[in-house]
């Protein structure tokens, strides 16, 4: 079975800081991983996906994330963050859906605190 | 609308009362996802349709919860019986595909708190 692991549960940076979050997921075949994040008050929208191609793959707002498939790992990075990147961020992960697995598990989520 | 629109967006049940929680997906997506979050957790998948076809339910925690999407669009998530467990934010998604590039659109949610 699928699963997601987000290793922080809250992380808290300064205004500038670089970010890294990290990601693992468990899943034996080929996998589509997606990063999301819920701003304040705000619906869950998509900051960027992994489907194929180039591991190292960028998303909206400056963020980045890179796919390790020997690590089972997708990490979400940023160089330098923002007062308004203060959001929940959600590591996911769809199977194959020609394999019939068709939905998204989610991880738990990393709170993302920054400090003007 | 131009999302996905859920109703109502709070909901306060007497345990033991039957709710019922609706999505207006975007019209035309194919794809339609229900999605449970507890507090400070992650969604955690409910059930999913392709038109009105169930296609999976193997996250629906027990009898107590149905879901129906008869003509392909709208679809209601129904809890009989309500239990303080399930206080939570139920999430509808849907994508325009049944493919893994079919990026999903998430409603906002409604709040489900049960006493």
């Amino acid at each position: 079975a699928q699963s997601v692991s987000q290793h922080n549960h809250h992380v808290i940076l300064s205004e500038a800081a670089s970010l890294e979050l990290g990601c693992n997921y468990s899943y034996g075949g080929t996998v589509n991983l997606f990063w999301y994040v819920q701003y304040p008050g705000q619906h869950l929208q998509l900051l960027l996906k992994y489907f194929s191609g180039d591991p190292l793959v960028k998303g909206i707002k400056g963020f980045e994330a890179e796919f390790i498939k020997s690590k089972f790992s997708f990490n979400l990075r940023k160089p330098s963050v923002q007062w308004s990147d203060t959001a929940e961020y959600f590591c996911a992960v769809r199977g194959d859906p020609y394999s019939s697995a068709s939905k998204i598990i989610f991880g738990s989520g990393t709170r993302l605190s920054i400090r003007p | 609308g131009a999302g996905v629109s859920q109703s109502p967006r709070y909901k306060v049940a007497k345990r033991g009362q039957d709710v019922a929680l609706r999505c207006d997906p975007i019209s035309g997506h194919v794809s339609l996802f229900w999605y449970q979050q507890a507090l400070g957790q992650g969604p955690e998948f409910l059930t999913y349709f392709q038109n009105e076809a169930q296609l999976d339910k193997s996250g629906l925690p027990s009898d107590r919860f149905f879901a129906e999407r008869p003509e392909g669009s709208v679809s209601t998530l129904k809890i009989q019986r309500t239990q303080q467990e399930d206080s939570a934010v139920y999430l509808c998604a849907s994508s325009f595909k049944d493919r893994a590039n079919s990026p999903l659109h998430f409603g906002n949610g409604t709040r489900l708190t049960v006493t």
